[in-house]
């Protein structure tokens, strides 16, 4: 079974920039699998952030941008904020309806 | 504005059957996929399948087939889940989110979580 990962953890500096990965144990993500990726903080319900790759949903601020990294799913957060701390998921489409998500990455700003 | 409200928290037995509601309003119920995802506590995204409210056709995780069940009402734009043979492992907080159009296979708009707690 396919399964997708990511980072357990990472921190950034406030007004810096970091890069989360979201990857495949075995093979390369491509924008074939239509990446999308997730901000959930605690007690709250998960917000679309980023999906097919590098489209920004309704209301996401521009310091958060989608892409390929590589053989990986990439998010990038330029200029990081106190707010931006958060739980980050990816989501990977596997084709015939179904997809996996990433195990998440806690992002800690300090 | 679109709007996905999930019916309150439930306790169940073991062995028990669970059904979440999810009433959507604010766009057309029938053009948009609608996924379900849940997240035990302190763990992570799990997603659990996707139902097309126009034919009520279904897709499922792997893991879950046989015990989940989607299911819509056109008449009243609500969505259903319902698992059974619960066990310990099923108590987590479940999330309706619909699909993004064309790629309906993609969530943005979440619903609040409904909390099922499984317990003897």
């Amino acid at each position: 079974q396919t399964v997708v990962t990511q980072e357990p953890s990472f921190s950034v500096s406030p007004g810096g920039t970091v890069t989360l990965t979201c990857g495949l144990s075995s093979g390369s993500v491509s924008t074939s699998y239509y990446p999308s990726w997730y901000q959930q903080t605690p007690g709250q319900a998960p917000r679309t952030l980023i999906y097919r790759t590098n489209t920004r949903s309704s209301g996401v601020p521009d310091r958060f941008s989608g892409s390929t990294l590589g053989n990986k799913a990439a998010l990038t957060i330029t200029g990081a904020q106190a707010e931006d701390e958060s739980d980050y998921y990816c989501m990977l489409y596997m084709g015939s309806g179904i997809s996996v998500f990433g195990g998440g990455t806690k992002l800690t700003v300090l | 504005q679109v709007q996905l409200v999930q019916s309150g928290a439930e306790v169940k037995k073991p062995g028990a059957s669970v059904k979440v509601s999810c009433k959507a309003s604010g766009y057309t119920f029938t053009s948009y996929y609608m996924h379900w995802v849940r997240q035990a506590p302190g763990q992570g995204l799990e997603w659990m399948g996707i139902i097309n409210p126009s034919g009520g056709n279904t897709i499922y995780a792997q893991k879950l087939q046989g015990r989940v069940t989607m299911t819509r009402d056109t008449s009243t734009s609500t969505v259903y889940m319902e698992l059974s043979s619960l066990r310990s492992e099923d108590t987590a907080v479940y999330y309706c989110a619909r699909g993004v159009g064309a790629f309906y296979f993609i969530p943005d708009y979440w619903g609040q979580g409904t909390l099922v707690t499984v317990s003897s």
